[in-house]
C-alpha cells in the first residue's frame, strides 16, 4: 500500500496548547498535503509542502517535511475547541495527480 | 454550484441490489476521484479520472465496482450486486489539476449502508 500513516490514531489536548501530529508515508513525492474532516463531513484543504521545502506556515498551523525520513508533521498551535476534527496527509506517490491518503489522527480539543 | 455535490447523501439498500452514487465536480475541474471511507478508518482510492484521459482504474476493490465520469463532468460510481462490507462513505473529489498545486476539493459523501 502506498498510504501513509499518521502518528497518534487519536489526541486529546486541553484548549490553548499545541497539537503535533505525524505522518509516515512509503514513496517518493512531488507535495504532501494535509487535510482536516470534521465529523461525518467531507475533507477540507488545509496546507500543501513541496518536496523541496522543509517547513511551510498557514496561521496557527506549522508543517514540516523531511523526505530523507518520508515523513512529515502538522502542528496546531494554540489549539481551539473548533480544531476538534481528524488530519489526514496526502501523498501523491510522485505522480503529481494520484493522492494516497493516511488513515488520521483524530483530534479533541477539550475547552 | 460552488462546490462538488454528491447525492444521495444517504443511501440504505439490501445486500445484492445494483446502487449508483453520483458526483457534480466543481466546474472547470479536469480531475475528479472517488473515494472510499469506512467507519473510523482512512481515504481508500478507488478512480481517477482527468480530462479525457482513460482513467485509472487500480483502485476498484472487484468487478462489481465501476465509474463513468460523462462529457468529462459528471461522475457516477457503480455497485453491482452490493455487499455488507460495501458499506461505506464514498467521496468524491475535483481538482483543477494545475501543475503542482493538487489540492483536492471534497464533496460531503455518499453514507452507503448494505443491509
Amino acid at each position: 500500500s502506498q498510504q501513509g500513516e499518521e502518528d497518534p490514531q487519536a489526541l486529546s489536548i486541553q484548549e490553548g496548547e499545541n497539537a503535533t501530529m505525524n505522518c509516515s508515508y512509503k514513496t517518493s513525492i512531488n507535495n504532501l498535503q494535509w487535510y482536516r474532516q470534521n465529523s461525518g463531513r467531507g475533507l477540507v484543504h488545509l496546507i500543501l509542502i513541496r518536496s523541496n521545502e522543509r517547513e511551510k506556515h498557514s496561521g496557527r498551523l506549522r508543517v514540516t517535511l523531511d523526505t530523507s525520513k518520508k515523513s512529515s508533521s502538522l502542528l496546531i498551535t494554540a489549539s481551539r475547541a473548533a480544531d476538534t476534527a481528524s488530519y489526514f496527509c496526502a501523498t501523491d506517490g510522485g505522480t503529481g495527480n494520484q493522492f494516497y491518503f493516511g488513515t488520521g489522527t483524530s483530534l479533541t480539543v477539550i475547552p | 454550484g460552488a462546490g462538488v455535490s454528491q447525492s444521495p447523501s444517504n443511501k440504505v439498500t439490501e445486500k445484492g441490489k445494483d446502487v449508483e452514487l453520483r458526483c457534480d465536480p466543481i466546474s472547470g475541474h479536469t480531475a475528479l476521484y472517488w473515494y472510499r471511507q469506512s467507519l473510523g478508518q482512512g481515504l481508500e482510492f478507488l478512480i481517477y479520472f482527468q480530462g479525457n484521459s482513460a482513467p485509472d482504474k487500480s483502485g476498484l476493490p472487484s468487478d462489481r465496482f465501476s465509474a463513468e465520469r460523462t462529457g468529462g463532468s459528471v461522475s457516477t460510481l457503480t455497485i453491482q450486486r452490493t455487499q455488507q462490507e460495501d458499506s461505506a462513505v464514498y467521496l468524491c473529489a475535483s481538482s483543477p489539476w494545475t501543475s503542482n498545486t493538487g489540492e483536492l476539493f471534497f464533496g460531503e459523501g455518499s453514507r452507503l449502508t448494505v443491509l
